[in-house]
């Protein structure tokens, strides 16, 4: 069955820093995986997907992510955190190969401090 | 394009009261997902339809919850009767099977409370 982790709950860093939030999956066939982006009181917001090609995906917002098969990873990154990048991130693995459904990680909450 | 459209944004009800979330999917879309988030639960996908079609439903809780889909532009979500536990953000996503593209859109969500 497909999943994915999240294997932390919160992520600190400092304004100005490279960020990193981390993914790793587990799919039967090619993965389809994305990242999404949640602030308070607000609905997720679709940042960028890795379906073929190139391992770096950019996105919104200046983030990117890298898709690595050999570690079955897709971590999150931006050069230069904000303050106003602090949200609720989620990756997303697509369900199987024939549906739409996605599943979710539990989420990481990263904060940024200036 | 206006994105997908959810409403009521906020609902207040007391316990054993019928309540119906409605949802506005984007304009083409041909997939529609129903979510529920909470804090301890996390983000839980409640049923998903294609096509106006239910295709997958295990995650509805129980039979107190049903969802319908009538037409491509418009989703209903129900719960009767309503009970205290069912306090959570809905959130209904959209998104255009086609080739690479799964990405789902999502709703600002319904906060509800049941009192």
């Amino acid at each position: 069955a497909q999943s994915v982790a999240q294997p932390e709950d919160q992520v600190n860093v400092a304004e100005g820093n490279p960020l990193t939030v981390k993914c790793t999956y587990s799919v039967s066939g090619n993965p389809y995986l994305f990242w999404y982006v949640q602030y308070p009181n607000r609905g997720l917001q679709f940042l960028l997907k890795y379906i073929t090609g190139d391992n770096l995906v950019k996105g919104s917002y200046g983030f990117e992510a890298e898709f690595n098969k050999s570690q079955t990873s897709f971590h999150l990154k931006k050069p230069s955190a904000l303050v106003s990048d602090s949200a609720l991130y989620f990756c997303a693995v697509r369900g199987s190969s024939n549906t739409g459904k996605l599943i979710f990680g539990q989420g990481t909450t990263l904060q940024v401090k200036p | 394009d206006a994105g997908v459209i959810q409403s009521p944004r906020h609902e207040v009800t007391e316990m054993g009261q019928e309540v119906t979330l409605r949802c506005k999917p984007i304009s083409g879309h041909n997939s529609l997902f129903w979510y529920r988030q909470t804090m301890m639960r996390g983000l839980e996908l409640l049923i998903y339809f294609n096509n106006n079609v239910p295709i997958d439903d295990s995650g509805m809780p129980e039979d107190r919850f049903s969802a319908k889909m009538p037409n491509a532009s418009f989703s209903t979500l129900k719960i009767q009767p309503s009970e205290p536990r069912d306090s959570a953000v809905y959130f209904c996503a959209s998104s255009f099977e086609s080739g690479p593209n799964y990405e789902q859109y999502f709703g600002p969500g319904t906060r509800l409370t049941v009192t």
